[in-house]
């Protein structure tokens, strides 16, 4: 159990161009979230899979934004046409159990700056 | 919608003084409770969590108790150290519904110790 990991832990990218973060959850964990968190508030929920299907998709994941899980395995986000406003640090999340008891484990995170 | 509130920050203290961060939640369902800490430069951990009504969870010395009547989940600890200095979390997640167990976070409270 080497945790959640994501990749890059920081990007700095140009005001249009594309990124694509990924995040390789704990083995055998079939539950997937991705999060954004601003300077001084708490994480928001952006999206959800359930092995490799995406369950749900928070109104703040825009149609730039894009998520995917091939194989129920690791997961990317994809950002198109980087906005200023997209700067924040990108978070996800594994969990293997459903219900009251379950307990989500966070990557670093992927800090993204749009310049 | 489901939401969380904390206090505002910073909160600082002096060492083994007795700490107390409040939150209070909103929710339509019977949610699980959770605490998570930052450190700096390191990723969200689980600090302690409550799955009902009237259930304390406790970690390192921390505690806090599922308190439905005022939908609240405060976080104490009885003497803090400078090693407790962090972003503290409140955060629910209600697996009611079909829910998918994210979670929703407060705004987070910093807390520092001085030595």
């Amino acid at each position: 159990d080497t945790g959640v990991s994501q990749d890059p832990r920081h990007k700095i990218t140009k005001r249009g161009q594309n990124v694509t973060f990924r995040c390789d959850p704990i083995s055998e964990h079939n539950r997937l979230y991705w999060y954004r968190q601003t300077l001084g508030q708490g994480p928001e929920f952006l999206t959800y899979f359930q092995n490799e299907a995406q369950l749900e998709k928070s109104r703040l994941l825009s149609d730039r934004f894009s998520a995917e899980r091939p194989k129920g395995s690791f997961s990317t986000l994809e950002i198109q046409r980087t906005e200023q406003g997209d700067s924040a640090m990108y978070l996800c999340a594994s969990s293997r159990k459903r219900g009251a008891d379950a307990e989500a484990f966070f990557g670093q995170g992927t800090r993204l700056t749009v310049v | 919608g489901n939401s969380v509130t904390q206090m505002e920050g910073p909160v600082t203290l002096s060492e083994e003084a007795f700490l107390t961060i409040n939150c209070t939640y909103t929710a339509t369902g019977y949610p699980s409770l959770f605490w998570y800490v930052q450190y700096p430069g390191e990723g969200l951990q689980l600090l302690l969590k409550a799955t009902k009504a009237d259930d304390k969870g406790s970690n390192k010395g921390f505690e806090a108790t599922y308190r439905k009547e005022t939908t609240s989940f405060h976080l104490e600890k009885g003497s803090v150290q400078v090693s407790d200095s962090a972003v503290y979390f409140c955060a629910l997640s209600d697996w009611g519904s079909g829910n998918t167990g994210k979670l929703i976070f407060g705004q987070g409270t910093t807390l520092q110790v001085k030595p």
